[in-house]
């Protein structure tokens, strides 16, 4: 099956600076990779995804970038906020559901 | 349009009981997934379902657990004779028909075993 691992699992930047998130996955069947946000208690939410027909997408301060050869995948956040500070997941499809990455605590210092 | 729901958002079961939780597609929505979240750890699948059909159920448990997604009425996630290691968060998600992709989480029945 689907292997999804994440890096770093914690991550603190100063407001304004830029934060990655790296994820690689095993299965070149996969096509879909959302990545998720959580904040504490609360539901994972969708906050960007891409598909493996694309190589990057954008939306507004976040960014996606899909490597299908090297099977990775990026978030990119410029611009970071305090309110951006929650544990961010990535994914990726498996024959029915979706593959988590561990998850990585990102603190926006202000 | 509502988003997805999930009832009850805690539930306290003591050891040998019987836990029950019910997720509610978004409207529209006719796959639904169950997944569990350790404390600290990211999203484990469990189940995925369609009316009346479990399509794969390859991450439930082979024991205790079960999933049914009635042609009415909500899913419902089963555990029999909880143990302290059910204790978790345990999310639904709901997406759209024709397999897209995208699915859409509730917001989580946490359950605690005493």
């Amino acid at each position: 099956g689907e292997n999804v691992e994440q890096h770093p699992s914690t991550l603190s930047v100063q407001e304004g600076d830029s934060a990655v998130i790296k994820c690689t996955y095993s299965d070149s069947a996969s096509n879909y990779f959302p990545w998720y946000k959580q904040e504490l208690g609360k539901r994972p939410q969708l906050i960007i995804d891409i598909r493996s027909n694309v190589g990057e997408k954008k939306d507004q301060r976040i960014a996606v970038t899909l490597n299908k050869t090297a099977k990775h995948f990026s978030l990119h956040i410029t611009e970071t906020q305090p309110e951006d500070s929650a544990v961010y997941f990535c994914a990726a499809t498996g024959a029915n559901n979706l593959f988590f990455g561990t998850g990585t605590r990102l603190t926006v210092i202000p | 349009n509502a988003g997805v729901m999930q009832n009850p958002r805690h539930l306290v079961r003591r050891r040998g009981q019987e836990a029950r939780l019910r997720c509610s597609p978004m409207k529209g929505h006719s796959h639904v997934y169950w997944y569990r979240q350790l404390p600290e750890e990211g999203l484990k699948f469990m189940v995925y379902l369609q009316k009346e059909n479990i399509i794969d159920e390859s991450g439930m448990p082979k024991e205790r657990f079960s999933a049914e997604f009635p042609k009415e009425g909500p899913s419902i996630l089963r555990i029999q004779q909880v143990v302290r290691g059910d204790s978790a968060a345990y999310f639904c998600a709901s997406s759209p028909p024709l397999r897209q992709p995208e699915q859409f989480f509730g917001p989580g029945t946490r359950l605690t075993v005493l």
